[in-house]
């Protein structure tokens, strides 16, 4: 089984403070994903992935940046968090491939930030 | 990207089938059609993807109409257990990995 996991389930920060959110997948995927979700706003795109060392902005990258030195690992950054990045975020892999390409996640890691 | 539109919520007994609507009328000719879940307090789920033909797998089966705007999941013998958020995606590709872009889905309630 495809595994996702989180660096942590709940994190509680100050306004400023800055946050390390890792992501590791066990399934030598291409591809990984960062998440957030609101409510009412569905889950939204914030960072991906395709390969080490490369990054693609999705459609909510202010504030955020992110770093995969490794394949199975994917950080998201939140360089000086404010309180409108409390959220959820999920963390996602997949495979690479045209025409498939069924999304993993992660359990998610509740940030709240006061 | 191609947008989907869902009804919010819906209910179902249990043991009846769940017949959930997705349109997308922008769908262009290369784009899928995806369908996930999200449980409450955890990740989305993959349930079924589908390009033209009607899919079935062990979870569930897709129907796409012959134009593709619109397509629905069904869920031939919902249980407690699918209660959930239900996401139709159209996806799109850029380089080698597939974006998904989630909307807000339509919440099923599987009652008793």
């Amino acid at each position: 089984d495809v595994k996702v996991t989180q660096s942590s389930r709940y994190l509680v920060k100050r306004t400023g403070e800055k946050v390390f959110l890792e992501c590791v997948q066990d399934m030598d995927h291409e591809n990984m994903f960062w998440y957030r979700q609101d409510p009412g706003l569905g889950l939204r795109l914030i960072y991906f992935s395709y390969d080490v060392k490369m990054k693609e902005k999705g459609d909510i990258p202010e504030g955020y940046s992110v770093s995969r030195e490794k394949k199975e690992r994917f950080s998201l950054i939140l360089e000086s968090t404010s309180t409108n990045q409390t959220s959820m975020y999920l963390c996602a892999s997949s495979s690479s491939g045209f025409s498939y390409n069924e999304q993993f996640f992660g359990p998610g890691t509740r940030l709240t930030v006061l | 990207d191609a947008k989907t539109t869902q009804p919010p919520s819906m209910d179902c007994a249990e043991g009846r089938a769940a017949n959930l609507p997705c349109n997308h009328s922008t769908i262009s000719g290369n784009e899928y059609v995806y369908w996930y879940r999200q449980i409450h307090s955890q990740g989305p789920q993959y349930i079924i993807h589908g390009l033209k033909n009607n899919e079935t797998n062990e979870m569930a089966s897709l129907i796409i109409t012959e134009d593709r705007k619109s397509s629905t999941l069904i869920l031939p013998h919902a249980t407690l257990r699918d209660t959930a958020v239900y996401y139709c995606i159209v996806s799109s590709h850029t380089g080698t990995a597939s974006k998904l872009t989630f909307g807000t889905g339509t919440r099923l309630q599987v009652t008793l």
